[in-house]
């Protein structure tokens, strides 16, 4: 079965770091390509970031130049490395496969990021 | 990269057809066909129900269609069921390997 399992979400104050990871089952992080995408609460879904097969790195203009998206090959494992976080980053962050069409075929559960003081 | 639009909500009857567009501009829907379509129940994560405009997933019902016209694209239930209650977003392509969602739009079963 395909899983994707993220943790790493939590409380953290404005202008802190977070790193999330999505821990794949299934499919190679290192073959496919992944997104995040996050939803502020209750409101609707952004479009956060995306690594390609090859490992290129693209990013929504609302985080560029704060968040890295990386892979670790060896632990099949996507990781998004969040700095100068804001409040407007409090969020469920689901990670995603894109599948064929560009469809975010299979999802995470999601985890949670609060960022308060 | 702006939302694209949607209606907030759309509501029909057990057995009814509705329909939910989802508009955007020449610099995504307009100009690919990699619209994508989710469903979201509450505290649930999303999931896929179509991709490139009209396909759906393997065993998914094929009560849901989607469809496109120019920037404007839309999505089909028909023969609604109290299950399909949900939220529903489109998304697209944007261009640069990015990707856009709409606002979304809560579909309620009368």
């Amino acid at each position: 079965e395909v899983q994707l399992v993220e943790s790493g979400g939590g409380l953290v104050q404005p202008g802190g770091s977070l790193r999330l990871s999505c821990a794949a089952s299934g499919l190679t992080v290192s073959n496919d390509y992944l997104t995040w995408v996050r939803q502020a609460p209750g409101k609707g879904l952004e479009w956060v970031s995306v690594i390609h097969g090859g490992g290129s790195t693209f990013y929504a203009d609302s985080v560029k130049g704060r968040f890295t998206l990386s892979r670790d090959n060896p632990k099949n494992t996507l990781n998004l490395q969040m700095n100068s976080l804001r409040p407007e980053d409090t969020a469920i962050y689901y990670c995603a496969r894109v599948g064929y069409g560009d469809g975010f075929d299979i999802w995470g559960q999601g985890t949670m990021v609060t960022v308060s003081s | 990269q702006s939302a694209l639009t949607q209606p907030a909500s759309v509501s029909g009857s057990p057995g009814q057809s509705i329909t939910i567009s989802c508009t955007g501009t020449g610099g995504d829907v307009g100009n690919y066909n990699l619209v994508s379509w989710y469903q979201q129940h509450p505290g649930k994560a999303p999931k896929l129900m179509i991709y490139e405009v009209t396909k759906r997933p393997s065993g998914l019902s094929n009560r849901f269609s989607g469809s496109k016209s120019g920037s404007t694209a839309s999505l089909t239930i028909s023969g609604l069921q109290a299950e399909d209650e949900a939220d529903y977003y489109c998304c697209s392509y944007a261009g640069g390997n990015t990707y856009v969602f709409g606002t979304g739009t809560k579909v309620t079963v009368l």
